[in-house]
């Protein structure tokens, strides 16, 4: 079945770091790819998604890019600010995967000032 | 507009008890997901409805049921509560009936506790 891999954390960055958490996928047909976020005492909210390959969702100064041909969704960010602290879930929706999205295990991102 | 609304947000039982927790999506979305958040496990996909049938269920036992009615308002049910019970139970709506690009809006969650 459908499933979804991410690095585990915590990762620790100081502000201006740059930022990169691997996503990884496996699923049958063509599914879309999302990066979901969930800030401390606040509930899951979508960060930004992708529903092709080599389409690239951005918001907020993060970035994805969906690659079919490594199953990946890296979510990236050029300089994080400590507002950036939170767990960031990799998911994915398919409807070969009966209408469900499946999320990956989190990550959480601690950035120090 | 008015948010994905789950009640309540906290409540404690004990093993052996039975509880209900509700979803009022936002309106006009048709789906309704459920989640089972936890430190150890993540998210677990509960079960998603659509214009009140169930489409599509997780890997929990039958203690584990839902609902969702007319107004695409919905309720879990956790029968013969165990300690691994507790955790933070997610509802999302969704507007399409598809899952192509299937964007989730979360609710708050009800935080259960099981003594």
């Amino acid at each position: 079945g459908n499933s979804v891999t991410q690095m585990e954390g915590p990762v620790t960055l100081s502000e201006e770091a740059f930022l990169t958490i691997n996503c990884t996928y496996t699923a049958t047909g063509y599914p879309s790819l999302f990066w979901y976020v969930q800030y401390p005492g606040e509930g899951l909210q979508l960060l930004l998604k992708a529903t092709k390959a080599d389409d690239k969702g951005s918001n907020k100064g993060f970035e994805a890019t969906y690659r079919k041909e490594t199953t990946s969704f890296h979510l990236e960010k050029g300089s994080v600010q400590v507002s950036d602290s939170a767990v960031y879930f990799c998911a994915l929706s398919s409807n070969t995967g009966g209408f469900k999205t499946i999320f990956g295990a989190g990550t959480r991102l601690f950035v120090k000032a | 507009k008015a948010g994905v609304t789950q009640t309540p947000r906290y409540l404690i039982k004990t093993r052996g008890q039975q509880v209900t927790l509700s979803c009022s999506p936002i309106s006009g979305h048709r789906s309704v997901s459920w989640y089972q958040q936890t430190p150890g496990q993540g998210l677990q996909f509960l079960f998603e409805y659509f214009s009140e049938t169930q489409r599509n269920k997780g890997n929990f036992p039958g203690r584990f049921s839902g609902r969702q009615f007319s107004n695409s308002r919905s309720e879990m049910n956790v029968s013969t509560l165990e300690l691994g019970d507790s955790a933070l139970y997610l509802c999302a709506s969704n507007q399409r009936a598809g899952a192509g690009a299937n964007v989730l809006t979360f609710g708050a969650g009800s935080r259960l506790t099981v003594l």
